[in-house]
């Protein structure tokens, strides 16, 4: 089974500042139709997960472009250029290349 | 606009089932894999089971195997979970979403299981 990393557990940030969360695969995350199913969740306190970033880098509709993702094979992070209050929260990576797996989250918090 | 509604949670007393329900619309429903995902109060997402497009293969978590039971009509654009022998365990919010890029993901129907 693949299991996905996340790193750091625990974010403290600043606003206006950037942050940068890992997410590490156990296997690589290319299908063999040639995508990389790795996307980005955001879970904001009360609310459900809405997706952010799929495919490694895609930004899904209504996403603010300081949110970018990158990576390749085994190795992808989720970054915020400029933290805003609004982006606290838990950020799952989750991988849909072989069968299904969550990263464990990272809580971002100011 | 494509959307996924997830209806039939509630609470339920230990070693009782539950059905969940799972309609789309305003996508392709039938060309697409979907699954079931879940969400423990205060704890992270863990997928429960996945369907291919056709109903043709389905795959389980684990924690699920043996209890749970994915399903889809594609003529009624609903996808199903029917769990069986329920435990406290299986308390979460339930959510369905495709497969295998989660490009719809619903809002979520709660289950509670009570001892």
């Amino acid at each position: 089974d693949v299991v996905l990393t996340q790193s750091p557990l625990s974010l403290p940030v600043t606003l206006g500042q950037p942050a940068s969360i890992s997410c590490r695969s156990s296997h690589s995350l290319v299908h063999s139709d040639g995508t990389t199913y790795l996307n980005w969740f955001q879970e904001r306190p009360g609310q459900s997960p809405r997706r952010l970033i799929n495919r490694v880098s895609k930004r899904d509709s209504g996403v603010p472009d300081r949110f970018s993702g990158s990576g390749t094979g085994t190795d992808f992070t989720l970054k915020i250029s400029r933290v805003e209050a609004e982006d606290v929260g838990i950020y799952y990576c989750m991988q849909g290349t072989h069968w299904l797996t969550f990263g464990g989250g990272t809580k971002v918090e100011i | 606009q494509a959307q996924l509604v997830e209806s039939g949670g509630g609470v339920v007393q230990s070693g009782r089932s539950l059905r969940l329900s799972c309609a789309a619309s305003g996508f392709p429903f039938l060309h697409y894999g979907m699954y079931w995902v879940r969400q423990a109060p205060g704890k992270g997402l863990e997928w429960v089971a996945l369907i291919w497009y056709d109903g043709s293969y389905e795959h389980y978590a684990d924690s699920v195997r043996g209890r749970f039971t994915i399903s889809r009509d594609n003529s009624e654009n609903t996808l199903y979970l029917q769990m069986n022998n329920l435990r406290v365990e299986d308390t979460a919010k339930y959510y369905c979403a495709t497969y295998p890029g989660s490009d719809y993901w619903g809002q979520g129907t709660l289950v509670t299981v009570s001892s």
